[in-house]
Protein backbone atom coordinates (compact mmCIF):
# COMPACT_ATOMS: atom_id res chain seq x y z
CA UNK A 1 0.00 0.00 0.00
CA UNK A 2 1.71 3.88 -0.44
CA UNK A 3 2.73 4.70 2.75
CA UNK A 4 5.31 8.06 3.90
CA UNK A 5 6.76 7.31 6.71
CA UNK A 6 8.63 10.23 8.37
CA UNK A 7 11.57 10.76 10.77
CA UNK A 8 11.07 11.60 14.39
CA UNK A 9 10.59 14.16 16.51
CA UNK A 10 13.35 16.63 16.79
CA UNK A 11 14.42 19.47 19.27
CA UNK A 12 16.14 21.95 18.36
CA UNK A 13 17.43 25.30 19.99
CA UNK A 14 16.69 28.61 17.58
CA UNK A 15 18.58 29.91 15.43
CA UNK A 16 19.27 26.07 14.34
CA UNK A 17 18.31 24.01 11.60
CA UNK A 18 16.25 21.03 10.86
CA UNK A 19 15.75 18.51 8.44
CA UNK A 20 13.19 16.19 8.18
CA UNK A 21 12.62 13.37 6.06
CA UNK A 22 9.95 11.66 4.08
CA UNK A 23 10.55 7.63 3.16
CA UNK A 24 8.04 6.67 0.11
CA UNK A 25 7.07 3.28 -0.65
CA UNK A 26 4.00 1.27 -2.66
CA UNK A 27 4.04 3.52 -5.67
CA UNK A 28 6.18 5.19 -8.23
CA UNK A 29 8.14 7.97 -6.56
CA UNK A 30 8.63 10.05 -9.57
CA UNK A 31 5.48 10.42 -10.69
CA UNK A 32 4.31 12.55 -8.37
CA UNK A 33 5.21 15.35 -5.80
CA UNK A 34 5.47 15.65 -2.52
CA UNK A 35 4.45 18.53 -0.50
CA UNK A 36 5.07 19.62 3.02
CA UNK A 37 2.61 20.83 5.71
CA UNK A 38 2.64 22.29 9.09
CA UNK A 39 0.86 22.63 12.22
CA UNK A 40 1.16 24.47 14.61
CA UNK A 41 -0.17 23.70 18.31
CA UNK A 42 -4.06 23.96 18.47
CA UNK A 43 -3.67 25.78 14.99
CA UNK A 44 -5.02 24.68 11.67
CA UNK A 45 -2.96 23.32 8.42
CA UNK A 46 0.01 25.78 6.59
CA UNK A 47 1.42 25.00 3.28
CA UNK A 48 4.67 25.17 2.95
CA UNK A 49 5.67 24.25 -0.82
CA UNK A 50 5.78 21.27 -3.16
CA UNK A 51 8.38 19.79 -4.98
CA UNK A 52 8.63 17.84 -8.24
CA UNK A 53 9.91 13.98 -7.43
CA UNK A 54 10.17 13.69 -10.86
CA UNK A 55 12.45 16.66 -11.76
CA UNK A 56 13.05 18.21 -8.43
CA UNK A 57 10.92 21.63 -9.44
CA UNK A 58 9.64 23.38 -6.11
CA UNK A 59 7.35 26.09 -5.43
CA UNK A 60 7.76 27.63 -1.58
CA UNK A 61 5.72 29.70 0.36
CA UNK A 62 6.34 33.53 0.27
CA UNK A 63 7.01 33.21 4.10
CA UNK A 64 9.30 30.59 4.27
CA UNK A 65 11.53 31.69 0.88
CA UNK A 66 15.01 31.60 1.69
CA UNK A 67 14.48 29.60 5.17
CA UNK A 68 13.65 26.33 3.83
CA UNK A 69 14.72 24.15 0.80
CA UNK A 70 13.12 20.48 -0.01
CA UNK A 71 14.82 18.20 -2.07
CA UNK A 72 14.35 14.30 -3.21
CA UNK A 73 16.59 11.36 -3.06
CA UNK A 74 15.06 9.21 -6.23
CA UNK A 75 17.18 6.38 -5.40
CA UNK A 76 15.88 6.05 -2.25
CA UNK A 77 12.32 7.28 -2.96
CA UNK A 78 12.98 9.58 0.07
CA UNK A 79 12.12 13.33 0.39
CA UNK A 80 13.76 16.25 2.84
CA UNK A 81 12.49 19.46 4.47
CA UNK A 82 15.43 21.72 5.55
CA UNK A 83 13.96 24.90 7.53
CA UNK A 84 16.67 27.20 8.67
CA UNK A 85 17.15 29.88 11.45
CA UNK A 86 14.63 28.06 13.46
CA UNK A 87 12.48 30.48 15.57
CA UNK A 88 9.74 29.43 18.88
CA UNK A 89 6.98 30.27 16.16
CA UNK A 90 8.61 27.21 14.01
CA UNK A 91 7.23 24.49 16.83
CA UNK A 92 5.00 22.31 15.16
CA UNK A 93 4.20 19.17 13.43
CA UNK A 94 5.37 18.72 10.03
CA UNK A 95 3.45 16.43 7.83
CA UNK A 96 4.51 15.00 4.47
CA UNK A 97 2.40 14.16 1.49
CA UNK A 98 2.26 13.05 -1.87
CA UNK A 99 1.19 15.13 -3.94
CA UNK A 100 -1.37 14.56 -7.51
CA UNK A 101 0.68 16.88 -10.47
CA UNK A 102 -1.93 18.68 -12.30
CA UNK A 103 0.05 19.92 -15.02
CA UNK A 104 2.49 22.87 -15.81
CA UNK A 105 3.30 23.36 -12.04
CA UNK A 106 0.31 22.59 -10.76
CA UNK A 107 0.60 20.09 -7.96
CA UNK A 108 -3.53 19.53 -6.58
CA UNK A 109 -4.44 17.16 -3.81
CA UNK A 110 -2.67 15.41 -1.00
CA UNK A 111 -2.83 12.01 -0.20
CA UNK A 112 -1.78 10.24 1.71
CA UNK A 113 0.06 11.89 4.34
CA UNK A 114 3.11 10.71 6.79
CA UNK A 115 2.52 10.49 10.48
CA UNK A 116 3.65 13.62 11.05
CA UNK A 117 7.54 14.89 12.55
CA UNK A 118 6.86 17.39 15.66
CA UNK A 119 9.86 19.70 15.51
CA UNK A 120 10.45 21.73 18.99
CA UNK A 121 12.12 24.91 19.54
CA UNK A 122 12.94 25.98 22.57
CA UNK A 123 16.39 27.40 24.49
CA UNK B 1 -1.53 34.06 -0.12
CA UNK B 2 -4.27 34.12 2.91
CA UNK B 3 -6.29 31.70 4.08
CA UNK B 4 -9.17 30.26 2.98
CA UNK B 5 -12.13 31.25 4.86
CA UNK B 6 -14.14 28.26 6.99
CA UNK B 7 -16.76 28.78 9.94
CA UNK B 8 -14.98 27.81 13.14
CA UNK B 9 -17.51 25.36 13.74
CA UNK B 10 -20.55 23.40 13.10
CA UNK B 11 -22.75 20.66 14.34
CA UNK B 12 -26.14 18.61 13.86
CA UNK B 13 -27.18 15.91 15.08
CA UNK B 14 -26.74 12.02 14.26
CA UNK B 15 -28.46 11.27 10.99
CA UNK B 16 -28.56 15.22 10.12
CA UNK B 17 -26.84 16.52 7.16
CA UNK B 18 -24.56 19.34 7.78
CA UNK B 19 -22.73 21.81 5.26
CA UNK B 20 -19.22 23.42 5.65
CA UNK B 21 -18.46 26.22 3.31
CA UNK B 22 -15.14 27.72 2.45
CA UNK B 23 -14.41 30.74 0.69
CA UNK B 24 -11.93 32.45 -1.28
CA UNK B 25 -11.27 34.59 -4.32
CA UNK B 26 -10.52 34.18 -8.43
CA UNK B 27 -7.21 33.48 -7.99
CA UNK B 28 -8.18 30.20 -6.01
CA UNK B 29 -11.32 28.51 -5.42
CA UNK B 30 -13.02 30.12 -8.48
CA UNK B 31 -10.68 29.97 -10.90
CA UNK B 32 -9.79 26.31 -10.48
CA UNK B 33 -11.34 22.78 -10.21
CA UNK B 34 -8.37 21.62 -7.61
CA UNK B 35 -10.53 22.23 -4.25
CA UNK B 36 -10.04 19.28 -1.92
CA UNK B 37 -11.13 18.68 1.64
CA UNK B 38 -9.09 16.98 4.34
CA UNK B 39 -10.64 15.33 7.78
CA UNK B 40 -8.36 15.33 10.74
CA UNK B 41 -9.03 13.33 14.47
CA UNK B 42 -7.62 14.75 17.11
CA UNK B 43 -3.25 13.37 16.99
CA UNK B 44 -3.89 12.03 13.62
CA UNK B 45 -2.52 12.81 10.46
CA UNK B 46 -5.38 14.53 8.23
CA UNK B 47 -7.21 12.10 5.39
CA UNK B 48 -8.13 13.03 1.82
CA UNK B 49 -11.78 13.11 1.31
CA UNK B 50 -12.90 15.10 -1.24
CA UNK B 51 -10.25 15.95 -4.35
CA UNK B 52 -11.27 18.13 -7.73
CA UNK B 53 -14.48 19.85 -6.46
CA UNK B 54 -16.99 16.70 -5.87
CA UNK B 55 -14.93 13.89 -6.46
CA UNK B 56 -14.52 10.42 -3.70
CA UNK B 57 -11.49 8.31 -2.98
CA UNK B 58 -11.60 5.04 -3.14
CA UNK B 59 -12.98 3.70 0.31
CA UNK B 60 -14.42 7.50 1.69
CA UNK B 61 -18.37 7.18 2.66
CA UNK B 62 -20.55 8.67 -0.13
CA UNK B 63 -21.84 10.44 2.85
CA UNK B 64 -19.47 12.92 1.70
CA UNK B 65 -19.80 15.36 -1.23
CA UNK B 66 -18.55 18.20 -2.60
CA UNK B 67 -19.97 21.17 -4.86
CA UNK B 68 -18.71 24.77 -5.93
CA UNK B 69 -19.99 28.18 -6.95
CA UNK B 70 -18.26 30.75 -7.60
CA UNK B 71 -15.38 31.70 -5.43
CA UNK B 72 -16.86 29.36 -2.35
CA UNK B 73 -16.93 25.39 -2.28
CA UNK B 74 -18.79 23.11 -0.05
CA UNK B 75 -18.37 19.78 1.89
CA UNK B 76 -21.48 17.87 2.56
CA UNK B 77 -21.62 15.29 5.19
CA UNK B 78 -25.31 13.88 4.87
CA UNK B 79 -26.36 10.93 7.51
CA UNK B 80 -24.26 12.37 9.80
CA UNK B 81 -22.49 9.89 12.61
CA UNK B 82 -20.22 10.10 15.66
CA UNK B 83 -17.27 9.01 13.87
CA UNK B 84 -17.42 12.50 11.51
CA UNK B 85 -16.55 14.14 14.58
CA UNK B 86 -13.14 15.99 13.34
CA UNK B 87 -11.91 18.96 12.23
CA UNK B 88 -12.12 19.49 8.25
CA UNK B 89 -10.00 21.77 5.91
CA UNK B 90 -10.97 22.50 2.73
CA UNK B 91 -7.52 23.35 0.37
CA UNK B 92 -6.94 24.57 -2.99
CA UNK B 93 -4.75 25.40 -6.00
CA UNK B 94 -4.00 29.10 -6.60
CA UNK B 95 -2.71 31.44 -9.35
CA UNK B 96 0.60 31.27 -8.64
CA UNK B 97 1.15 27.78 -9.04
CA UNK B 98 1.41 27.41 -4.48
CA UNK B 99 -1.59 25.41 -2.47
CA UNK B 100 -3.68 27.15 0.14
CA UNK B 101 -5.83 25.34 3.45
CA UNK B 102 -9.03 26.61 4.79
CA UNK B 103 -9.36 28.22 8.41
CA UNK B 104 -10.55 24.71 9.66
CA UNK B 105 -13.58 23.71 10.94
CA UNK B 106 -14.76 21.66 13.61
CA UNK B 107 -17.65 19.46 13.42
CA UNK B 108 -19.56 18.63 16.73
CA UNK B 109 -22.03 15.48 16.36
CA UNK B 110 -24.77 16.31 18.93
Amino acid sequence: QVQLVQSGAEVKKPGASVKVSCKASGYTFTSYGISWVRQAPGQGLEWMGWISAYNGNTNYAQKLQGRVTMTTDTSTSTAYMELRSLRSDDTAVYYCARTTYCGGDCYSWFDPWGQGTLVTVSS
Amino acid sequence: QSALTQPASVSGSPGQSITISCTGTSSDVGGYNYVSWYQQHPGKAPKLMIYEVSNRPSGVSNRFSGSKSGNTASLTISGLQAEDEADYYCSSYTSSSTNVFGTGTKVTVL
